[in-house]
């Protein structure tokens, strides 16, 4: 499967500030997914993202506040803007191996904002 | 729209011992399955799926699985238990959406203590 990483591992930021996280893979795929997972919580999706279009955003998460970048087949940023303490999270990115029809998912960023 | 219960939240169980954590998903169609642990301060790791074929799946780390279309259930299982076991388990439903690709519904997690 394919290795994934994230930067930062972690962080703890100010509020009203924002934060880009990095998701790099070893190898090239189509789909990346980016997750949150809020304390004591399960993991909701944030967006699809697509190699050379918009991401696609699911209900209850905006581009103004969770912007990404997918530059090429093997990078991903997520940018969360505005930050509040309200967006303390793991934040996760995944891909998918379409020949397994299967998500893999990084190490996650955990993100503190005070 | 997909959605996957996991009616237990914490499950103490005594090394050695079996585990059985429980998952029902709804979906229309023929579901894609998973199964996810996440250890301390982890990402998720994938033990098992199930696409078709047999109902019966064998994963990663002595794990299995068992589809029952009858009871939309895909409980995971574990004959005998090992410390580090100790993990937050997740099962998710996949709608294959060929615009989108795989979206994965998450349950909301099962957190197993092993105890000594």
């Amino acid at each position: 499967s394919a290795v994934i990483s994230q930067k930062p591992s972690r962080d703890i930021c100010q509020r009203g500030t924002s934060l880009t996280i990095q998701c790099q893979v070893d190898s090239q795929v189509t789909m990346m997914f980016w997750y949150r997972q809020q304390p004591g919580q399960s993991l909701t999706l944030i967006a699809t993202a697509n190699q050379g279009s918009e991401a696609t955003y699911e209900s209850g998460f905006v581009i103004d506040k969770f912007p990404i970048s997918r530059p090429n087949l093997t990078f991903s940023t997520l940018t969360v803007s505005n930050m509040s303490p309200e967006d303390s999270s793991i934040y996760l990115c995944s891909v998918e191996e379409r020949e397994r029809d299967t998500q893999y998912f990084g190490p996650g960023t955990r993100l503190t904002v005070l | 729209a997909q959605s996957v219960t996991q009616p237990d939240i914490h499950i103490t169980v005594s090394e050695g011992a079996s585990l059985e954590l429980r998952c029902n998903y709804s979906y229309g169609a023929t579901p894609y399955l998973f199964w996810y642990v996440q250890s301390p301060g982890q990402g998720l790791q994938l033990l098992l799926k199930y696409f078709s074929g047999d109902t019966l799946v064998q994963g990663i780390k002595g794990f299995e699985a068992e589809f029952k279309r009858s009871q939309s259930s895909f409980n995971l299982r574990k004959p005998s238990v090992h410390w580090s076991d100790a993990a937050e388990y997740f099962c998710a439903v996949g709608a294959v959406l060929l615009a989108a690709g795989n979206k994965l519904t998450f349950g909301g997690g099962t957190r197993v203590l092993v105890k000594p």
